[in-house]
């Protein structure tokens, strides 16, 4: 299986950019490469997918190595409402999260 | 609607009760997902269901029984459980891709059931 691997934890100063990194070294070609976020007692929710390409939302930005064995979610300008934990997950025929990374955001 | 309701929100139980969680969605989503998380830990698929065919068993032990009765719908049937099963219990679904299995979009959680088993 195509496993992630993450940093445990991040801090990030309010309204500065957060870089979220993640390696996916057994990645597929058919993986999409998926980025979800879990607040404390809530579902995760999704924040942001691609499989090539970089992608921006209105969430966040996402930046795929050219190899596609790495990827980084990119928050333009954290605030204390970006603080969660963010799994990167590859999906495709697997569901399976990683340890994810602990986010706090500094007022 | 782009919700996946799931009830009860809480649930305590004994070990010799029977009890059942379930997962709502209208989205149209034809794969549909259990997960179960314990705290401080990323969640860990269960079943995966896709097309209302269970298509996934990450060899969960048998007191935990999947069903999904129709589109819409997927129940977690639970009996007998062990105090080591209390967790949130996670509902997901999904489009599925043209090939009928794998997923390309977005998983839409509910909030989840938390289970205490006493």
């Amino acid at each position: 299986d195509a496993k992630t691997t993450q940093p445990n934890s991040m801090e990030s100063n309010e309204e500065e950019p957060v870089h979220l990194p993640c390696n996916h070294s057994t990645i597929s070609g058919t993986d999409y490469i998926h980025w979800y976020r879990q607040l404390p007692s809530q579902g995760p929710e999704y924040v942001i997918h691609g499989l090539t390409s970089n992608v921006n939302n209105r969430m966040a930005s996402l930046a795929i190595a050219e190899d596609r064995k790495s990827s980084t979610l990119i928050l333009h300008r954290a605030t204390l409402r970006d603080a969660a934990v963010y799994y990167c997950i590859l999906i495709g025929n697997q569901f399976y999260f990683g340890t994810g990374t602990s986010l706090t955001v500094i007022p | 609607d782009t919700e996946v309701t799931q009830t009860p929100k809480h649930l305590v139980m004994g070990m010799t009760n029977k009890k059942s969680l379930k997962c709502e969605q209208h989205m149209g989503h034809r794969a549909m997902y259990w997960y179960k998380q314990k705290a401080k830990k990323p969640p860990e698929l269960m079943f995966v269901y896709s097309y209302e065919k269970l298509s996934i068993n990450e060899s969960v032990p048998s007191r935990f029984s999947p069903e999904c009765p129709n589109s819409s719908l997927l129940n977690l049937h639970l009996h007998a459980l062990q105090p080591e099963d209390s967790a949130l219990y996670l509902c997901a679904s999904s489009h599925l891709s043209p090939q009928g299995f794998a997923n390309t979009g977005e998983l839409f959680f509910g909030e989840g059931s938390r289970l205490t088993v006493l």
